[in-house]
C-alpha cells in the first residue's frame, strides 16, 4: 500500500529556520511534492523533488532521499505569514499513470 | 491566482437536498481532478478526468456524480448527502493526468444538515 507520514503540528520562532520532514511508503515513485495551504485557503505549490538532493527557492528548500523514503521541507527566516498547513505529496505510477497521494499535513505556527 | 474557481465557497443544505458544486480552470489544461478534505485528514482524491472523460472513481459513493462538459469545468452533483459528508471540497487541475504540478482552487465547504 501507499502510506505518508508527517508530524502533525509544530511551532517555530519569526526569523529561525524549521524543517518539516515526510517519510512514505509507495511502489512505483515517481516525485514527491510539497504545498502550502493557509486555513481556508486552495493548498499552493511549492516544490517538487524526483531526484535524490536538495532543491532550492527563495527561503524555501526541499530535500529528497528515495532510497530513504525521506523527504524535507526547509523554511528559513520564517515569516509570520508562514503559519499555514504544508502538505507533503507522493507521485507514483499504478494502473497504466501517474497518480498522487497527500499526507495529512503538518501545521506550522510561526510566533514573534 | 485565479487560475482555478469553484463555485459556491460556502454550502449549507440538508440531506434531502440536491445541489451542484462547480469549478472551472483558465489554465487550458486537460485534467482535472474533485478532492475531499476532511479535519485532520489527507486529502482523499474522488475523481479524476482527462479530456473530458473519467480515468479514474476512487470508490466515491453514487450520491457523488461528476460531470465534465468541456476541459475547463467540471461539477459535483450532490444528493441525498450524509452529516458525515460535511468537508472542503477541492478542484484542480493539471496539464495532463499523466501529473505534472497540480493546481487547486479555494474549494467549496460543505456542510450538510
Amino acid at each position: 500500500g501507499q502510506n505518508i507520514d508527517q508530524p502533525t503540528e509544530m511551532t517555530a520562532t519569526e526569523g529561525a529556520i524549521v524543517q518539516i520532514n515526510c517519510t512514505y511508503q509507495t511502489s512505483g515513485f515517481n516525485g514527491l511534492f510539497w504545498y502550502q495551504q493557509h486555513a481556508g485557503e486552495a493548498p499552493t505549490f511549492l516544490s517538487y523533488n524526483v531526484l535524490d538532493g536538495l532543491e532550492e527557492k527563495g527561503r524555501f528548500s526541499s530535500f529528497l532521499s528515495r532510497s530513504k523514503g525521506y523527504s524535507y521541507l526547509l523554511l528559513k527566516e520564517l515569516q509570520m505569514k508562514d503559519s499555514a498547513s504544508y502538505l507533503c505529496a507522493v507521485r507514483f505510477f499504478s494502473g497504466g499513470y501517474n497518480k498522487l497521494i497527500f499526507g495529512a499535513g503538518t501545521r506550522l505556527a510561526v510566533h514573534p | 491566482e485565479t487560475g482555478v474557481t469553484q463555485t459556491p465557497r460556502h454550502l449549507v443544505m440538508g440531506m434531502t437536498n440536491k445541489k451542484s458544486l462547480k469549478c472551472e480552470q483558465h489554465l487550458g489544461h486537460n485534467a482535472m481532478y474533485w478532492y475531499k478534505q476532511s479535519a485532520k485528514k489527507p486529502l482523499e482524491l474522488m475523481f479524476v478526468y482527462s479530456l473530458e472523460e473519467r480515468v479514474e472513481n476512487n470508490s466515491v459513493p453514487s450520491r457523488f456524480s461528476p460531470e465534465c462538459p468541456n476541459s475547463s469545468h467540471l461539477f459535483l452533483h450532490l444528493h441525498t448527502l450524509q452529516p458525515e459528508d460535511s468537508a472542503l471540497y477541492l478542484c484542480a487541475s493539471s496539464q495532463g493526468v499523466d501529473i505534472d504540478t497540480q493546481y487547486f482552487g479555494p474549494g467549496t465547504r460543505l456542510t450538510v444538515l
